[in-house]
């Protein structure tokens, strides 16, 4: 059973372009979120799709958006990247119906840098 | 809003020796308390959760946590500490029904001395 898969692992990207990152969520999960980990703090969310729509978002800009598919893996795109994007980019899947609060599965992440 | 607090960014323990790794929250609603794990170049592991219940809840690799209402705490707890449990420990928190939105706190490294 594969987890929660994300692309690519790493990425250097130039000021001012724009970056798209994927996931894929762990089997058996429709909900898809979103996190940022800048160097030596805890992740911060972004954002979470279920159902192909956006359910909740945290305090950042509109550069930052994301799409999932029918198929619930879901991408991550930040515009006008910024020296400040760069982190590891974490990307968690868990069951999205409120049952009852459940555990988030990681991803490994995505290492991004900005120069 | 939600807040998580972790007030050690390192712990050290001698290996077979119990440790502990704080935590304390602040939320509006009922909380629902996590702890994951990190290790180098890796993404997070989950370890235990708190809903409701026991405040005792006891997790992955003989870890276990005690939730404290009173003093808002959610303190990780190993009664005798290995090597391998060297690594970035976060505790997080969902402020009660219907938010999707963990808050984590800024990690705890956690440093087992052979």
């Amino acid at each position: 059973d594969a987890g929660v898969t994300q692309s690519p692992t790493h990425l250097i990207k130039t000021r001012g372009q724009q970056v798209t990152l994927r996931c894929s969520p762990k089997s058996g999960h429709d909900t898809v979120s979103w996190y940022q980990q800048a160097l030596g703090q805890g992740p911060q969310f972004i954002f979470q799709y279920y159902e192909e729509e956006e359910r909740q978002r945290g305090n950042f800009p509109d550069r930052f958006s994301g799409h999932q598919f029918p198929n619930y893996s879901s991408e991550l795109n930040v515009n006008a990247l910024l020296l400040g994007d760069s982190a590891l980019y974490l990307c968690a899947s868990s069951l999205g119906r409120w049952e009852g609060p459940t555990e988030a599965f990681f991803g490994q992440g995505t290492r991004l840098t900005v120069v | 809003a939600q807040s998580v607090a972790q007030p050690e960014d390192q712990v050290n323990v001698a290996e077979g020796n119990p440790l502990t790794v704080k935590c304390t929250y602040s939320v509006s609603g009922n909380p629902y308390l996590f702890w994951y794990v990190q290790y180098p170049n890796r993404g997070l592991q989950f370890l235990l959760k708190y809903i409701t219940g026991d405040n005792l809840v006891k997790g992955s690799y003989g870890f276990e946590a005690e939730f404290n209402k009173s003093q808002t705490s959610f303190h990780l707890k190993k009664p005798s500490a290995l090597v391998s449990d060297s690594a970035l420990y976060f505790c997080a928190v969902l402020s009660g029904a219907g938010s999707y939105q963990l808050t984590f706190g800024k990690g705890t490294k956690l440093s087992v001395i052979p």
